[in-house]
């Protein structure tokens, strides 16, 4: 049974880097897309990027200047970076796999849904 | 970024009673090379992270009760929740896959009459 476990600080200082990492365990990290997720306190979610095992990345425009996912296949384990947060950052962070892509000419590479979450870490953002 | 609105934002069932959440995209999402909609529902608890329940708008993933079904097609999906139990009560979120960035509905909190 696969599962996801996030790990970092939960409380960041406005304009530092939030930094999390996410520990596979119960099967590879290889063949599969990984990504980060949020979630504010009491609001929706919101797709923060992806990584591929072999390190393509993708990430939402909305937080793209801001944000660098990286992966390590010998630990299992994938980052996220944030720089320059705001009060707008605190959020429940969560990590997950998509199983799978779609790809078109149009639409480039496109992954799936999230079969496999982790339990999710609070990052509260406060001086 | 395609945009997913769900209806209604809250709905109160009686137990054993069928329980309806809609989700309409701003697009279509239907991906032409196999022919299904990418369109997944997932279902959330407090404190808990979201649970996927439904992918590729009508197939449920492994474990998932056989009282949870998806259907719709385009741009209009529904999430039925065939006879309620007292353990559904959650948030339930749609999400498309169609294109970059994946987003996500509002969410539709389920609730016991």
């Amino acid at each position: 049974q696969v599962q996801l476990q996030e790990s970092g600080p939960g409380l960041v200082k406005p304009s530092e880097t939030l930094s999390l990492t996410c520990t596979v365990s119960g099967g590879s990290i290889s063949n599969y897309f990984w990504s980060w997720i949020r979630q504010p306190p009491g609001k929706g979610l919101e797709w923060i990027g992806y990584i591929y095992y072999i390190g393509s990345t993708n990430y939402n425009p909305s937080l793209k200047s801001r944000v660098t996912i990286s992966v390590d296949t010998s630990k299992n384990q994938f980052s996220l970076k944030v720089n320059s947060v705001t009060a707008a950052d605190t959020a429940v962070y969560y990590c997950a796999r998509a199983p799978g892509m779609t790809r078109s000419m149009v639409r480039g590479v496109t992954i799936t849904h999230f079969d496999y979450w982790g339990q999710g870490t609070l990052v509260t953002v406060s001086s | 970024d395609i945009v997913m609105t769900q209806s209604p934002d809250s709905l109160a069932v009686s137990l054993g009673e069928r329980a309806t959440i809609n989700c309409k995209s701003s697009q279509s999402i239907l991906y032409n090379s196999n022919n299904k909609n990418s369109l997944a529902w997932y279902q959330q608890k407090p404190g808990q992270p979201p649970k996927l329940l439904i992918y590729w708008a009508s197939t449920r993933e492994s474990g998932v009760p056989d009282r949870f079904s998806g259907s719709g097609s385009g741009t209009d999906f529904t999430l039925t929740i065939s006879s309620l139990q007292a353990e559904d009560v959650a948030v339930y979120y749609c999400q498309q896959y169609y294109g970059t960035p994946p987003t996500f509905g509002q969410g539709t909190k389920l609730e016991i009459k």
